[in-house]
């Protein structure tokens, strides 16, 4: 099964709004990251939360971290167009080295 | 150019064929991967390698080899493609001290009828 499990799986807004994603995980963990894919192309990396980190600032993403409760969420704030593609989480868990990949959350920004 | 680069993107092979696809990195990193990606599943990883002598099996690696004939070079082998193992597959590579972010390629639309 997979370590990440995103919610919710579809999110449509209009351009302007503010997007929130949320991951949950189920083992312990070095980082967690989120990663963009645009539809049908690779992956690309956004931002990595370390374990001992709260929250991140990148631009006009977000990133909160809840070890407590094995749970994080990305915020992107002021959304274009542009902005719609997949999110995904990925953790790497403290006891290896492998990523792994949550199911994604399809986000939908309206002009 | 890309950094990572997977040939063939597009393929469609028939049952009990044998397909390979191909991967190199510019990057100069050790570790290189292959994940499948299907509707609704996310990222599964097959197998992956943390330098050239180094192969391991991922979640998914049934029906599936790998061969990390380089540094740069890795690539993966449906010695008999049955129709479940259409998917995207993507390549991926990390490394040095910035190990935790992984760098993908643009994927290879696998079809198998």
């Amino acid at each position: 099964s997979q370590q990440g499990e995103e919610d919710p799986q579809a999110l449509s807004i209009q351009e302007g709004e503010n997007a929130t994603m949320n991951c949950s995980y189920k083992t312990s963990i070095n980082n967690l990251q989120w990663y963009r894919q645009n539809s049908g192309r690779g992956l690309v990396h956004l931002i990595l939360i370390r374990s001992n980190e709260r929250e991140k600032h990148s631009g006009r993403l977000r990133v909160t971290l809840d070890t407590s409760k094995k749970s994080s969420s990305l915020l992107i704030t002021a959304s274009r167009a542009a902005d719609t593609a997949s999110y995904f989480c990925a953790t790497r868990e403290t006891s290896g080295s492998r990523l792994t990949f949550g199911e994604g959350t399809q986000l939908t920004v309206n002009p | 150019d890309a950094d990572v680069t997977q040939t063939p993107r597009n393929r469609i092979t028939k049952t009990g064929k044998r397909i390979m696809l191909e991967c190199s990195q510019t990057k100069g990193h050790d570790r290189m991967y292959w994940y499948r990606q299907d509707p609704g599943l996310g990222l599964r990883l097959i197998y992956y390698s943390f330098d050239v002598k180094d192969i391991n099996k991922g979640e998914i690696s049934d029906g599936y080899s790998v061969s990390r004939q380089a540094q740069a070079k890795f690539s993966l082998s449906l010695e008999s493609a049955i129709p479940n193992q259409t998917a995207l597959y993507f390549c991926a590579t990390a490394g040095g001290g910035d190990g935790n972010t992984i760098y993908f390629g643009e994927g290879s639309w696998l079809t198998v009828v």
